[in-house]
C-alpha cells in the first residue's frame, strides 16, 4: 500500500495563477514529511521539509494531522516552477530501518 | 552538485548479463541509497545502507545486489534475475539515515537490449 499518494500525475496552471500540489500520507506516528523537486536535466533537490517550517522560492506546505495531508502551495506560480515534485514521508526514524518513502509525484507545467 | 556522483551515464547490456552502476560520494556521509525512478512510478527504494558493511533491502530488492565496503562507495549489481532491469537508477547519500536530507547522484539510465 502507498504511505504517501500525490493524487495528481500531471498538473498544469498559467503564469501567475496560485498552485497546489497535493500529497496525502498514511502514517500513524509522528510523521516527518518533505518536498523534493526535480527540474528539467537537473538533481533531485530537497524543496522544504514541515519540521523546518520555511518558505523557499515561494513554496509552503503545512502539516495537517487531520487531514494527513502535506500539501504545497504557491499563490503565484513562475515558469521556472514547472518541475516534477515529490512528496516524501519519513517513518522509523531513529532505528536501522528508518527510510524515505516517496510518493509518485507531480509533473507540474506553468504556461506563460 | 559534485559531492556525489554516478557512472556511467548511459549504459547498455544483453539480456542475461549482471551490470554494476557505480556510486561515490565524498560528503562524508553515513547512508547511501539506490532507487530506481520509472514514470508514474515515482521513486522506488531497491536497497539503502546507514552504516559501512551494512545495508538492508528497500521496497523492490529482488534481482539486485549492494555492497558498502566503503564509507564512499555503494555499488549496485543490477543481475539477470531481475525480470525488468531497464529504467534509470538514482543513488544519494545522506548524513545519517535518520532524516536527513537526502543528496541525489546525476543517475545512470540502464538499458537492456
Amino acid at each position: 500500500a502507498q504511505r504517501v499518494t500525490q493524487p495528481e500525475k500531471l498538473l498544469s496552471v498559467f503564469k501567475g495563477a496560485p498552485v497546489e500540489l497535493k500529497c496525502n500520507y498514511s502514517y500513524s506516528g509522528s510523521p516527518e514529511l518533505f518536498w523534493y523537486v526535480q527540474y528539467s536535466r537537473q538533481r533531485l533537490q530537497l524543496l522544504l521539509r514541515h519540521i523546518s517550517r520555511e518558505s523557499i522560492k515561494g513554496f509552503t506546505a503545512d502539516l495537517n494531522k487531520g487531514e494527513t495531508s502535506f500539501h504545497l502551495k504557491k499563490p503565484f506560480a513562475q515558469e521556472e516552477d514547472s518541475a516534477m515534485y515529490y512528496c516524501a514521508l519519513i517513518i522509523d526514524r531513529g532505528s536501522t530501518l528508518g527510510r524515505l518513502y516517496f510518493g509518485r509525484g507531480t509533473q507540474l507545467t506553468v504556461w506563460p | 552538485d559534485g559531492g556525489i556522483t554516478q557512472s556511467p551515464k548511459y549504459l547498455f547490456r544483453k539480456e542475461g548479463q549482471n551490470v554494476t552502476l557505480s556510486c561515490e560520494q565524498n560528503l562524508n556521509h553515513d547512508a547511501m541509497y539506490w532507487y530506481r525512478q520509472d514514470p508514474g512510478q515515482g521513486l522506488r527504494l531497491i536497497y539503502y545502507s546507514q552504516i559501512v558493511n551494512d545495508f538492508q533491502k528497500g521496497d523492490i530488492a529482488e534481482g539486485y545486489s549492494v555492497s558498502r565496503e566503503k564509507k564512499e562507495s555503494f555499488p549496485l549489481t543490477v543481475t539477470s534475475a531481475q525480470k525488468n532491469p531497464t529504467a534509470f537508477y538514482l543513488c544519494a547519500s545522506s548524513m545519517s539515515g535518520d532524516g536527513d536530507t537526502q543528496y541525489f547522484g546525476p543517475g545512470t539510465r540502464l538499458t537492456v537490449l
